[in-house]
């Protein structure tokens, strides 16, 4: 069981430049999202989605896009990457949308921007 | 709107001594509140939740938290800290719609020995 796999885990864009954040997990858990985390900031959620062609917006979600054709993956994608995009990407799973449900998180995504 | 404040950017401590990280919410209905901790260069993991009716919950790596409802706080405890709890702890919020979380910014418990 590999849980969250993320990649890759560090990127330098230039400004201007897309790409696609990858995120797969092996655990059958309907609910995904990506979060930003950001110095004295906390965790921003961007986008999730409670299911396969399901998604919807976070608290922060200007600038980037997601898709769910699978319940294994959930791609973020960045479509023109501006410096204050540089963070660092989680994704999360958890096995369903109730409140209960703790999140596994992957290890990140250490994206810059110049 | 939920939200969770951890009032501390920073708890020292010394190792072999009690320690707690504090955390306080906001939620309009029952609040399902979660502890998480985060290693460097390492993604967050789950520490312990928060059940209706228990007051103190046990967790992981001999950590508990104790819900005060009349206070809204669900602060971290551990009798005694090991200088390998040094990491960043969040607290979290999960709503009943959407399943959406709302996090803290984070504490950094920093153990010395």
């Amino acid at each position: 069981n590999a849980g969250v796999t993320q990649t890759p885990k560090f990127q330098v864009l230039k400004t201007g430049q897309s790409m696609t954040l990858q995120c797969a997990q092996d655990m059958n858990h309907e609910y995904m999202s990506w979060y930003r985390q950001d110095p004295g900031m906390g965790l921003r959620l961007i986008h999730y989605s409670v299911g396969a062609g399901i998604t919807d917006q976070g608290e922060v979600p200007n600038g980037y896009n997601v898709s769910r054709s699978t319940t294994e993956d959930f791609p973020l994608r960045l479509l023109s990457a501006a410096p204050s995009q540089t963070s660092v990407y989680f994704c999360a799973s958890s096995y369903s949308r109730r409140e209960n449900q703790p999140q596994h998180f992957g290890d990140g995504t250490r994206l810059s921007i110049l | 709107a939920q939200s969770v404040a951890q009032p501390e950017d920073q708890v020292n401590v010394a190792e072999g001594n009690p320690l707690t990280v504090k955390c306080t919410y906001s939620v309009s209905g029952n609040p399902y509140l979660f502890w998480y901790v985060q290693y460097p260069n390492r993604g967050l993991q789950f520490l312990l939740k928060y059940i209706t009716g228990d007051n103190l919950v046990k967790g992981s790596y001999g950590f508990e938290a104790e819900f005060n409802k009349s206070q809204t706080s669900f602060h971290l405890k551990k009798p005694s800290a090991l200088v390998s709890d040094s990491a960043l702890y969040f607290c979290a919020v999960r709503d009943g719609n959407a399943g959406k979380s709302t996090f803290g910014d984070g504490t950094t418990l920093t153990v010395k020995p």
